[in-house]
């Protein structure tokens, strides 16, 4: 079981808008630390899609976006595209377990 | 380019052990902390340890600890990590990340495959 909870699927038509909720407790997004957030595409390693609660990469479209409100947070992704269908993780640092949490992952469906 | 590529997995005994290495290129290892992180399907990703940039300081997951050891050798450009007491349990892709002084892992290798089975 992990530490962050977050939906195991979410799915959405191109163009519509679904989100991805992580929810943690407060020893870890509650404590401060901030949430991020990885999308695997199958067969690939895990890519950072957002750093620090709402921060992308270069080259991460802007269809993607983050936030964090207390001890949860949540991923966006608008105008949902075919290329988009994968898994996405959130994670965080937790002060009780002394280093990293994951959530158990998204998998996102394009219908 | 920014690489991680990890090897030495394999398929080893209930109780044996294994040394994954990580060989990075692209960027001074000794500037960052590194990670490893292990991947089961269906179970998602778990953090198993990590090491300070020097090499002092070292964490680990409590699934993992006194059975693994994390180490790195910053002139071979490469990260390790041992592995002791291997249960089943510890069967999973093993990916090597680079650790950001603010949480967040980047970029990822694509993993080296551990099966701990009789």
């Amino acid at each position: 079981q992990s530490v962050l909870t977050q939906p195991p699927s979410v799915s959405g038509a191109p163009g519509q808008r679904v989100a991805i909720s992580c929810t943690g407790s407060n020893s870890n997004l509650g404590a401060g630390y901030d949430v991020h957030w990885y999308q695997q595409l199958p067969g690939t390693a895990p890519k950072l899609l957002i750093y620090g609660n709402t921060y992308r990469p270069s080259g991460v479209p802007d269809r993607f976006s983050g936030s964090k409100s207390g001890t949860s947070a949540s991923l966006a992704i608008t105008g949902l595209q075919a290329e988009d269908e994968a898994d996405y993780y959130c994670q965080s640092r937790d002060s009780s377990l002394g280093g990293s949490v994951f959530g158990i992952g998204t998998k996102v469906t394009v219908l | 380019e920014v690489q991680l590529v990890e090897s030495g997995g394999g398929v080893v005994r209930p109780g044996g052990s294994l040394r994954l290495s990580c060989a990075a290129s692209g960027f001074t290892l000794g500037d960052y902390d590194m990670s490893w992180v292990r991947q089961v399907p269906g179970r998602g990703l778990e953090w198993v340890s990590g090491i300070y940039w020097n090499g002092d300081t070292t964490r680990y997951a409590d699934s993992v600890k006194g059975r693994f050891t994390i180490s790195r050798d910053n002139a071979r450009n490469s990260v390790y990590l041992q592995m002791n007491s291997l249960r089943a349990e510890d069967t999973a892709l093993y990916h090597c990340a680079r650790d950001s002084l603010l949480g967040w892992f980047d970029p990822w290798g694509q993993g080296t495959q551990v099966t701990v089975s009789s």
